[in-house]
């Protein structure tokens, strides 16, 4: 059962247009939301993060957008730079339990030069 | 900021052999830590919480026996994988917190372990 779904495997964007990478969960009880980005072969690394609280966090290029009657998170990218090819995940927890992260299966975005 | 740094990043070993996977938090303590694998083209599933001075937590599906999680001190948390066999080939990423933040995960760059 896959509580954390990204439901596209790969995605292009020409470069400085906006990338949207959309993730759904199935879990009510996640509450903290996590965007990595993983190059090949490396550890994956912090993007953004939103709390349930909130319908909307920014930071610079990046704004993570959370509806939580849709269960659905996106991340948009703006505007997509050649660098920002990578393949993204996005993460679940619940803060009352051991907040342990469900990550979904990832989108392979390509920006084009 | 927090790093967490993880080796060997590759290695290869031989079925039936044993390999250890050392991760570490160089600059914080980390009275938790997690460990993932990740199948190609696969999301990142967890496999254990390894637990300073206790036993891990293991998710479902994972044999405790096979991948032994030692937790000895604040800033090392080793995974074993015990008589390996080509389907233990995987990439194994650690993950840790500084302070307990639930929500501030930095993670190891990662081991590709290729059993022959």
């Amino acid at each position: 059962d896959q509580q954390v779904k990204q439901n596209s495997p790969s995605l292009s964007v020409q470069e400085g247009r906006i990338s949207i990478l959309n993730c759904d969960y199935t879990n009510s009880m996640f509450d903290y939301f996590l965007w990595y980005k993983k190059y090949p072969a490396e550890g994956p690394t912090f993007l953004i993060s939103i709390s349930s609280i909130k319908d909307k966090n920014e930071d610079g290029r990046f704004t993570v957008f959370l509806n939580k009657s849709a269960k659905h998170l996106s991340l948009h990218i703006v505007p997509s730079q050649p660098g920002d090819s990578a393949v993204y995940f996005c993460a679940a927890s619940s803060t009352s339990g051991t907040y342990k992260y469900i990550f979904g299966t990832g989108t392979r975005l390509k920006v084009l030069a | 900021g927090a790093v967490v740094s993880q080796h060997p990043s590759r290695v290869i070993c031989k079925s039936g052999t044993s390999v250890k996977i050392e991760c570490r938090s160089l600059d914080f303590q980390a009275t938790t830590m997690f460990w993932y694998r990740q199948f190609p083209k696969q999301s990142l599933m967890l496999m254990a919480t390894s637990n300073e001075g206790s036993k891990a937590t293991y998710e479902q599906g994972v044999e405790k026996d096979k991948f032994l999680i030692n937790h000895a001190s604040l800033t090392l948390s080793t995974l074993t994988v015990t008589s390996a066999h080509p389907e233990d080939s995987s990439f194994y990423i650690c993950s840790a917190t500084p302070g307990g933040n639930p929500h501030g995960y930095t993670f190891g760059s990662g081991t590709r372990l290729t059993v022959v």
